[in-house]
């Protein structure tokens, strides 16, 4: 089945500084990936639909230029979160749409902590 | 505005017993309606997924049942296990490739022994 590497699965970062999440599609081209945020006990919320060769689609309240999203390669899209802050500790989820209608496949995410 | 609505938020069930979500939907544009299970720390995995050509699919213990007029699925988890304790969370979307899912607001399951 479709597999989706999201690396690193835990980071904490000094609060001024970026972080790069990755999320990889190890066995299948995905040209459509999408970022999500996920808070305690809640569900998820997409923050970008991130396409390949163009810019991402940023949800309403996303900031673009806090959340820089790259899709350069039909495998591979990072999420960087530029100067963080503690308020962006939270849990960050990839996903991207499998081959053939296998439906949408979700990395492991990753807990960013902002200290 | 929250275009799928999930219940209960959360419920416990004794080792056994069969655990049902309900979800509805306002769009009727949606024809693609998976369930998704996530464990702490964890991203979400697909468990089970229906399009509306049909009423109910099954997948050894978890079935989806989907009423297309009344506009709601649900999900059955019969002979529910402490390890199916986990937040469940459906969703919906159109299924043209690229197009989003729209996510319930989740239940927390909890299978007593």
């Amino acid at each position: 089945g479709a597999v989706v590497s999201q690396h690193p699965s835990r980071v904490i970062c000094k609060s001024g500084t970026s972080v790069k999440i990755e999320c990889r599609s190890l066995d299948f081209q995905a040209t459509t990936m999408f970022w999500y945020r996920q808070f305690p006990k809640q569900s998820l919320m997409l923050m970008a639909t991130s396409n390949e060769g163009s810019k991402a689609t940023y949800e309403q309240g996303v900031e673009k230029d806090k959340f820089l999203i790259n899709h350069a390669s039909l495998t591979l899209s990072t999420l960087t979160v530029t100067s963080a802050h503690p308020e962006d500790s939270s849990f960050y989820i990839c996903s991207a749409e499998g081959q053939g209608g296998s439906g949408y496949t979700f990395g492991s995410g990753t807990r960013l902590t902002v200290v | 505005q929250q275009q799928v609505k999930q219940s209960p938020q959360s419920l416990i069930v004794q080792k056994g017993g069969i655990s049902i979500i309900n979800c509805a939907y306002e769009n009727t544009a949606f024809d693609y309606f998976p369930w998704y299970q996530q464990f702490p720390g964890k991203g979400p995995a697909l468990l089970i997924a229906i399009r509306p050509d049909v009423s109910e699919k099954k997948e050894g213990r978890f079935t989806i049942s989907f009423n297309k007029s009344a506009k709601q699925f649900s999900l059955h988890i019969m002979d529910s296990q402490p390890g199916d304790s986990a937040t469940y969370f459906c969703a919906a979307s159109m299924f043209d490739a690229g197009n989003m899912l729209t996510f319930g607001g989740g239940t927390r399951l909890m299978v007593k022994p």
